[in-house]
Parts: C-alpha cells; structure tokens; sequence
C-alpha cells in the first residue's frame, strides 16, 4: 500500500529566508504523481506544486520548488524569500497516475510558521 | 467561477445523534471526493463520486457513514449513530474528468466535533 510520511510536525521561518519541507513516500508503482497542498487557518486547501514521477526535472512555481528524489522516495518542498502569507499547514500527497489529483494519499502535515 | 463549498462549516452534536454535511462542488466537475481528517493525524480519503455513481468508498469507515450524490450535483455525506471517534475535519473535493487539467480543488471542510 502507499504511505506518504512527514516527520516534522512543526516548522518555523524567519520571513525573508528559505524553509524545506521534508516528505518521504512509499510505493511499488514506477510513475504516479505527487502534491503539495497548502492549508491556510480556516480556509480552503489549495495545490501549491505538484510532480510527474516519470519527469526528472523538479517543479517549480514562484518562490516553491521541490527536490524530487525518486530513488529515495523523498519529495521536499523549499520555499524561498518566505512570506507571512506562507504561514500554513503544509501537506504532502501521492496520487495514481491514472487518477492524476483524484484519489489523493496524504501525510500528517507540517504547520509551517513565519516570524516576522 | 465558485469554488467547492461545504456547509456546515462546524458541528457540535452529541454522541448517538445524526449529522449531515453537505458539498457543492465547482459546477462541471463529475468527480467528488470525501476525505476525512481525524485531530493531528493525516488526511484520510473516505469515498470517490463519478457524477452519481459510487467510484470507491474503501476508505468508509463503517457503515454508520452513508454518503449520496442525487443528480450528480451536491453530495451529502451523513453519520448516523455518530460516535466520538468520528470527530475530526471533513473535506470534500471535485475535480474534472479527463487526461489533463484534473487538478482537485478543495473545499474549507467541515470540523464535526462529537460530544
């Protein structure tokens, strides 16, 4: 069965410097995708960044960008130039790669603060 | 375009009482789902619409949770007897059917608190 791990509950960042986010996964398939979601307090859930397996180049969106190793099964997100605005709850998904978004396996999530 | 909406956004109710909960997803998309996050734990997947049809609900807990789509449009997702177990945060997310643009989009949850 897949099992997406995230060991750090808790993160904090200055504003203005980078954090990473560790995510670790589990699985037998050879291509299926995984996902960055973003939680603010009290709202919706949105993807920040998601990666193809099957791609070795790593995602990047703005200021997020991941370190996909698929042969250590890790997928970490780094934030750069971090913003109040980044302050969340941060959670790492696998999906199946013929239910691309869909089913969606997900870790414990890491709160993620920014100090000011 | 209105996102995913789920009402209500909280729920208080005693343990042996009914809760219902409701998701409207974004108008055109066939797929719903249920997820389920119990206090600091992960987000679990409960059950998978395609319009009206059942998908997979193997993440059902037991059958106390029943979970509809009439219509292929909203989905209500009710626990009747509830237990204090089941309280947690409720999502639900839709998405499109098709190979490419089937990102999910999510809606704020619904936090059930069981007493």
């Amino acid at each position: 069965a897949q099992t997406v791990t995230q060991s750090q509950p808790e993160m904090s960042v200055q504003e203005a410097e980078t954090v990473t986010l560790s995510c670790t996964y589990d699985t037998s398939e050879s291509d299926y995708y995984l996902f960055w979601y973003k939680q603010p307090p009290s709202r919706q859930m949105i993807l920040v960044i998601r990666q193809e397996a099957y791609k070795q180049q790593n995602a990047t969106e703005n200021r997020f960008s991941v370190n996909f190793q698929k042969a250590a099964k890790s997928f970490s997100l780094k934030i750069s130039d971090s913003q109040l605005g980044d302050a969340a709850m941060y959670f790492c998904a696998y999906s199946w790669v013929y239910n691309q978004g869909g089913k969606l396996i997900f870790g414990q999530g890491t709160e993620l603060s920014v100090k000011p | 375009e209105a996102g995913v909406t789920q009402f209500p956004s909280h729920s208080v109710i005693e343990k042996g009482q009914t809760v219902t909960l409701r998701c409207d997803p974004i108008s055109g998309h066939d797929n719903l789902y249920w997820y389920r996050r119990v206090m600091g734990k992960e987000i679990k997947f409960l059950l998978h619409f395609v319009k009206e049809s059942k998908q997979d609900e193997s993440g059902m807990p037991n059958n106390r949770f029943l979970a509809e789509r009439t219509g292929g449009t909203y989905s209500t997702l009710k626990v009747q007897p509830a237990e204090l177990e089941d309280s947690g945060v409720y999502f639900c997310a839709s998405s499109r059917i098709g190979q490419t643009n089937t990102e999910a989009f999510f809606g704020q949850g619904t936090r059930l608190t069981v007493v």
